[in-house]
């Protein structure tokens, strides 16, 4: 199965920082790569896929880069709505799996 | 608008068995792969079936056996059939929807989740 592995687990912001989280695949994904936000008590919600495309409806503080097997979220300046934890997830294999997710706290 | 509305959950002892149900309304249920997620303790997410609009099923080793997805398209439903359940399998299960654009898969809506607690 493929790993994926997201960077850092847990991270402290200030409302209006640039807040950015990363994901390493075990292998090349190629573009295969989706990012998800979750609140607590809610379902995971579509950011981005396809590495760098916006879901609609999402803010274009939202963005996301890489291909191959770097793949990073970048939040331009932080809102209080976006405190949550983020996950990335790999489609790429016949097995799907999902990054361990970052949570993101309020400084 | 697009609903998906899982049940099914709750408390179950361990060796038995529970049926989720998913039902889908405010698209065309038949066009489109449907998944079951699970997340478990520590709030990881683990992928856990799938089922293709031909009715093509995959699933991880962790439940392949155990667990069977199946599809209702003239009831806009999918169901996850779940045996020999274990504690491990104590989870938030939710089904979620699949959109393909460009040969890319990803999960464009998902349900509230039902809670399955396998406990003696």
């Amino acid at each position: 199965d493929i790993q994926m592995t997201q960077s850092p687990s847990s991270l402290s912001a200030s409302v209006g920082d640039r807040v950015t989280i990363t994901c390493r695949a075990s292998q090349s994904i190629s573009s295969k790569l989706n990012w998800y936000q979750q609140k607590p008590g809610k379902a995971p919600k579509l950011l981005i896929y396809a590495a760098s495309n916006l879901q609609g409806g999402v803010p274009s503080r939202f963005s996301g880069s890489g291909s191959g097997a770097d793949f990073t979220l970048t939040i331009s300046s932080l809102q209080p709505e976006d405190f949550a934890t983020y996950y990335c997830h790999q489609s790429y294999g016949s097995t799907w799996t999902f990054g361990q997710g970052t949570k993101v706290e309020i400084k | 608008e697009v609903q998906l509305v899982e049940s099914g959950g709750g408390l179950v002892q361990p060796g038995g068995s529970l049926r989720l149900s998913c039902a889908a309304s405010g698209f065309t249920f038949s066009s489109y792969d449907w998944h079951w997620v699970r997340q478990v303790t520590g709030n990881v997410l683990e992928w856990v079936s799938a089922i293709g609009i031909a009715g093509d099923t995959y699933y991880p080793d962790s439940v392949k056996g155990r667990f069977t997805i199946s599809r209702e398209n003239a009831k806009n439903a999918v169901y996850l059939q779940m045996n020999s359940l274990r504690a491990g399998d104590t989870a938030i299960y939710y089904c979620a929807r699949v959109k393909v654009e460009g040969g890319i898969w990803y999960f464009d809506y998902w349900g509230q989740g039902t809670l399955v607690t396998v406990s003696s």
